[in-house]
């Protein structure tokens, strides 16, 4: 069985830009959820993503928005990016989020320039 | 966001010690998992605790999920070079078990 697959592994943006990072869930897992790690921060949750709904929601500023489709992958993006944005960005998927384990791709680290 | 309470924030210890570590939170948990990360890469999954008072065993690792389901202890037995690394507590809160909070994390070096 496949794990959770990220890409790109490595991103380097201007600020200003935007991007957009992707995770493909293990098969047959329909949550997504989405952290953002720095060094003095630790994991922050962005979002959770269920059947194609976010049913969690961080406290992020709107500039991070997500979307799940129909086959489970997701997808964030974050708009007129700042330098703060630069971190480890990863996605656990489980099979429905409730009670379950998570597992975790092995993340896209963006920096911002 | 909320975070759980992790301790110790790191932890220095030589080769063939054993190594104790715990997560604390106000709230009762459902859930208990362990993590564990090596730098630049994602966390991977050590244990998974699922009712109050379960001890589970992992090789050398050994998690318990506590009685009053606020806690949970994670001991490394023998500690070797490659258990070098960021240990992260998470759990899913029995008012919200869609969500996982994760802990602050324990850092740990191995001295040979």
């Amino acid at each position: 069985k496949a794990g959770v697959t990220q890409t790109p592994r490595y991103l380097i943006k201007t600020r200003g830009q935007q991007v957009t990072l992707s995770c493909s869930p293990i098969s047959g897992h329909r949550s997504v959820s989405w952290y953002q790690q720095t060094p003095g921060q630790g994991l922050q949750f962005l979002f959770e993503y269920f059947s194609e709904t976010q049913r969690n929601k961080g406290n992020f500023p709107g500039r991070f928005s997500g979307r799940q489709f129909s086959n489970s992958r997701s997808e964030m993006n974050v708009s007129t990016l700042e330098l703060g944005d630069s971190a480890l960005y990863l996605c656990a998927s489980s099979s429905d989020g409730l009670n379950t384990e998570a597992f975790f791709g092995q993340g896209t680290r963006l920096t911002v320039v | 966001g909320q975070q759980l309470n992790q301790s110790p924030q790191s932890m220095f210890i030589q080769e063939g010690e054993d190594v104790s570590m715990n997560c604390t939170s106000s709230s009762i948990f459902n859930t208990w998992l362990w993590y564990k990360q090596d730098p630049g890469e994602g966390p991977v999954l050590l244990i998974a605790l699922y009712k109050a008072g379960e001890l589970t065993s992992n090789g050398r690792l050994t998690a318990q999920f506590g009685i009053t389901r606020k806690d949970s202890f994670l001991n490394i037995s023998a500690s070797i070079p490659s258990d070098v690394g960021i240990y992260f507590c998470a759990g899913r809160p029995s008012y919200n078990t869609d969500k996982l909070i994760f802990g602050t994390g324990t850092r740990l070096q191995v001295f040979p």
